[in-house]
């Protein structure tokens, strides 16, 4: 079993739907969880994090987190083209120093 | 605008050559890591640092060496490339005491391919 385990996809859904992408983690100590969007070709780059058991928002980006699950998903609302990308998943690890176990991600596709 | 730069951005190389793939963040992190990813996979460290003169090896074995001198700099060395060294790699950094809450950054990356 991985440590953080997302559907590859794609997941297609067309502009302006919500966009809902899941994440499970094998760690139940994991405190920090982070969402990263990545376009073909370019490095990943940080959307949000969490690590409080609920929904935080930001903008058209909701990250949801339930700890008792060990479920953490992401929401876009009013999903555009420039929304398409692959969505990693990251969840806090500490093995005697902090990293980040990242996901293989979930492929977005929005379409016009 | 990137505070972590790798150079180069892309590198072709022949079977057995040194290289080194650098790394230099401004953000005066403590912590730097080195990942590699291959198309369609997930990312997996190869190399972390907490700090000047300190380094350590990731959760995935790797032929490549690395060092930090100085807090900004962390290249990543291939004493001898093979085809199977060909992959993305990542540098990323953290802030020092904080890193669990605000992850990383992510430079641009260097795609090597060895022929």
């Amino acid at each position: 079993q991985k440590e953080v385990e997302q559907n590859s996809g794609p997941l297609s859904v067309p502009e302006g739907a919500i966009a809902s992408l899941n994440c499970t983690y094998s760690d139940r100590g994991s405190q920090s969880f982070f969402w990263y969007r990545q376009y073909s070709g370019k490095s990943p780059e940080l959307i949000m994090f969490i690590y409080s058991n609920g929904d935080k928002e930001d903008g058209r980006f909701t990250a949801q987190l339930n700890k008792a699950s060990q479920y953490v998903s992401l929401l876009i609302r009013d999903s555009q083209p420039s929304d398409s990308a692959t969505y990693l998943c990251a969840v806090n690890r500490y093995t005697g120093f902090q990293k980040l176990v990242f996901g293989t991600g979930t492929r977005l596709l929005v379409s016009p | 605008e990137a505070d972590i730069y790798q150079t180069p951005r892309y590198l072709v190389i022949g079977t057995g050559k040194k290289i080194t793939l650098e790394c230099s963040q401004t953000m005066g992190h403590d912590k730097m890591y080195w990942y590699q990813q291959d198309p369609g996979m997930e990312l997996h460290l190869i190399h972390y640092s907490y700090g000047v003169n300190s380094t350590e090896k990731g959760d995935l074995s790797s032929e490549s060496t690395v060092s930090r001198i100085r807090t900004e700099h962390f290249p990543l060395t291939l004493e001898s490339a093979r085809p199977s060294h060909t992959s993305q790699y990542l540098c990323a950094s953290s802030e020092g005491t904080a890193s669990s809450n605000y992850g990383y950054t992510f430079g641009s990356g260097t795609r090597l391919t060895v022929v």
